[in-house]
């Protein structure tokens, strides 16, 4: 069974750097085609992709934000970290993980996601 | 970046409705597109592949539809499960983007 689960502060103040560690279970991204991705929902608002990384370590950022974020993977724990510097309370959101395998265009399974609040 | 524009934004339905929920792109994504199922609380869980193969395990009353820039998605008949907020997500080219999202309300 494939899963993934995301873990890191709930609460950061303004300016702080965030860091999320994303554990994956089931698969690894040390196999040829594999790929995690994050995505966040702030409260009662829409997805937005925020980075990716790929086995061979390929990574992709969304330009908005490119600047601020930094995705690794750690393949030995099996996990993936997101950083994000310079939080802001516009960045409160819900944090998710999901894999994404090259051969496909979508994201399936995702984590449950970790609440960030950003507040001073 | 390649807007995704998702059409209604809500909708009230009843149990038995077909329901359908239209996504568009500002430019040509071939068919890589999927579609996503909300519920309050929870991760999305993919429903719709490649723009119209069905995930394994998703009940064969959803499908999808579409090419190039417009897309549907169809529930056939609704059930009370199926009451959740639906997205489209494009996969054609980085970055990925998301749609608006469609509330599926009674």
């Amino acid at each position: 069974q494939i899963t993934l689960k995301e873990s890191g502060p709930t609460l950061v103040k303004p300016t702080q750097t965030l860091t999320v560690t994303c554990s994956l279970s089931g698969f690894s991204l040390s196999v040829s085609g594999e790929g995690v991705g994050w995505i966040r929902q702030p409260p009662g608002k829409a997805l937005e992709w925020l980075a990716l990384i790929y086995w061979d370590g390929d990574e992709r950022y969304n330009p908005s934000l490119k600047n601020r974020l930094t995705i690794t993977k750690d393949t030995p724990k099996n996990q993936v970290v997101l950083t994000m510097t310079n939080m802001d309370p516009v960045d409160t959101a819900t944090y998710f993980c999901a894999r994404r395998l090259l051969a496909y265009n979508y994201f399936d399974p995702w984590g449950q996601g970790t609440l960030v609040i950003v507040s001073s | 970046d390649i807007q995704m524009t998702q059409s209604p934004s809500s909708v009230s339905a009843s149990v038995g409705d077909r329901v359908t929920i239209t996504c568009r792109a500002s430019q040509d994504i071939s068919r890589y597109l999927a579609w996503y199922q909300q519920k309050p609380g929870k991760a999305p869980k993919v429903l719709i592949f490649s723009a119209s193969s069905l995930q394994s395990g998703v009940p064969s009353r959803f499908s999808g539809s579409g090419s190039g820039t417009d897309f549907t998605l169809t529930i056939s008949s609704l059930q009370p499960e199926d009451f959740a907020t639906y997205y489209c997500q494009q996969g054609n080219s980085f970055p990925l983007t998301f749609g608006g999202g469609t509330k599926v309300e009674i």
